[in-house]
């Protein structure tokens, strides 16, 4: 039992470029969602997902897209990289949605130059 | 609208004292309300939670907070702080609408 996986560990993006964060869990739980956090701010969420083919928007969505064709897979696409977009970014799972117990990835540290 | 507010960004405290994180929240239906530790470069992971069965929720490595609905406030105590509490802790409020919202997290420093 895996848990909450996270790819890649650490990426460097130049801006505007592309790219997709993986976000991968075997605890079949359909809550799914992802945070970015930024020293002084917490955790904010960006998109978050109650179930396959069902997303919705969190605090700080713009720039963002995600998808849920799976349970298991909830990945977070940047369309065109900001230096604003600078972060470590978590994915967390949950049985019980919002009122449930997250169990986050390790996380990805980004950074856009 | 769902809110948090954690008062103060750093606590330092000695060891062996009383460790108290201060929580507000903000919620137009009864809250869950939680509580999450993270150490250096990992995840977070969860300390207790509020489900409202009881106004005081003990937690893991002995730490508890009082739901307080008058005071709209979830602070989390530890009698006695340990080297190994040094962390940051983030306080948190989830509804059944799905968004789960953080507070900004306090770093405890623990002094030997």
């Amino acid at each position: 039992n895996a848990g909450v996986t996270q790819t890649p560990k650490f990426q460097v993006l130049k801006t505007g470029q592309s790219m997709t964060l993986q976000c991968a869990q075997d605890m079949n739980h359909e809550y799914m969602s992802w945070y970015r956090q930024d020293p002084g701010m917490g955790l904010r969420l960006i998109h978050y997902s109650v179930g396959a083919g069902i997303t919705d928007q969190g605090e700080v969505p713009n720039g963002y897209n995600v998808s849920r064709s799976t349970t298991e897979d909830f990945p977070l696409r940047l369309l065109s990289a900001a230096p604003s977009q600078t972060s470590v970014y978590f994915c967390a799972s949950s049985l019980g949605g919002a009122r449930g117990e997250q169990f986050f990835g390790p996380g990805t540290r980004l950074t856009v130059l | 609208a769902q809110s948090v507010t954690q008062l103060g960004s750093h606590v330092s405290v000695s060891e062996g004292a009383l460790v108290l994180l201060r929580c507000n929240y903000s919620s137009s239906v009864p809250p869950y309300l939680f509580w999450y530790v993270q150490y250096p470069n990992q995840g977070l992971q969860l300390l207790l939670k509020y489900t409202s069965a009881a106004t005081l929720v003990k937690g893991i490595n002995g730490f508890e907070a009082e739901f307080k609905k008058s005071e709209t406030s979830f602070h989390l105590t530890k009698p006695s702080a340990h080297m190994s509490d040094a962390a940051e802790y983030f306080c948190a409020v989830g509804n059944q609408g799905g968004k789960l919202i953080f507070g900004q997290g306090t770093e405890l420093s623990v002094k030997p």
